[in-house]
């Protein structure tokens, strides 16, 4: 497709679970982002991959998060023992070097 | 820390009634200042990037502008297409974007 694609659109989850959540960005961008988004909140920064290596890791919150990127295009956002608090909108963005970055549709993560 | 104020919280607007958005910034390196609009249950749709304080962007009702302090977005004759909440974000020399928590707004037909 020509957008951000990220799955699944929704996902719930037991709290002490594992989820993995996916991106594919637009074809050809090298930079890859991920956001976290709350209600009433803007999205919140966790990583960005320049290529295959993670040139940014600052906003993810804890050792429980993780995100890879192999070879430089599809991410997946790892997180373990999940917890109530880690619900939230999980947004995907992808941009060419140094311009305007285009964003998923989000992963809705429910954590019950 | 990059840091965004987005003003108001919300706005109501009548149709055809043109009012404007602010997004004061403060960031060490400005590369660039995005706007973007996001409707419910969707993600953030790109509008425009402004790079230097002077700069104007414009896209049919909407118009961008940006100083070094803060940018605004003017909405011109809104239409209740326009309803969204609209994100201001800055970008430093670490790409990463940082953004305020959005002006939601609503304009009545």
């Amino acid at each position: 497709g020509a957008g951000v694609s990220q799955t699944p659109s929704n996902k719930v989850t037991e709290k002490g679970k594992y989820v993995e959540l996916r991106c594919d960005p637009i074809s050809g961008h090298t930079a890859l982002y991920w956001y976290r988004q709350s209600l009433g909140q803007g999205p919140e920064f966790l990583i960005y991959f320049q290529g295959t290596g993670a040139a940014d890791d600052s906003g993810l919150p804890n050792d429980r998060f993780f995100a890879v990127r192999p070879e430089g295009s599809v991410s997946t956002l790892k997180i373990q023992r999940t917890e109530r608090g880690d619900s939230a909108v999980y947004l995907c963005a992808s941009s060419a070097e140094g311009l305007e970055a285009f964003f998923g549709q989000g992963t809705r993560l429910t954590v019950v | 820390e990059d840091q965004v104020t987005q003003s108001p919280e919300a706005l109501r607007l009548q149709e055809g009634e043109s009012s404007s958005l602010n997004c004061s910034y403060t960031v060490s390196g400005l590369r660039g200042l995005f706007w973007y609009r996001q409707d419910p249950g969707k993600g953030p749709e790109f509008l425009f990037t402004l790079y230097s304080a002077g700069e104007e962007k414009e896209k049919e009702r909407l118009k961008a502008t940006l100083t070094k302090k803060e940018s605004f977005l003017h909405i011109t004759a809104p239409k209740p297409e326009d309803s969204a909440t609209y994100l201001c974000a800055v970008q430093a020399g670490d790409y990463k974007l940082s953004f305020g928590a959005g002006t939601t707004v609503t304009v009545r037909a």
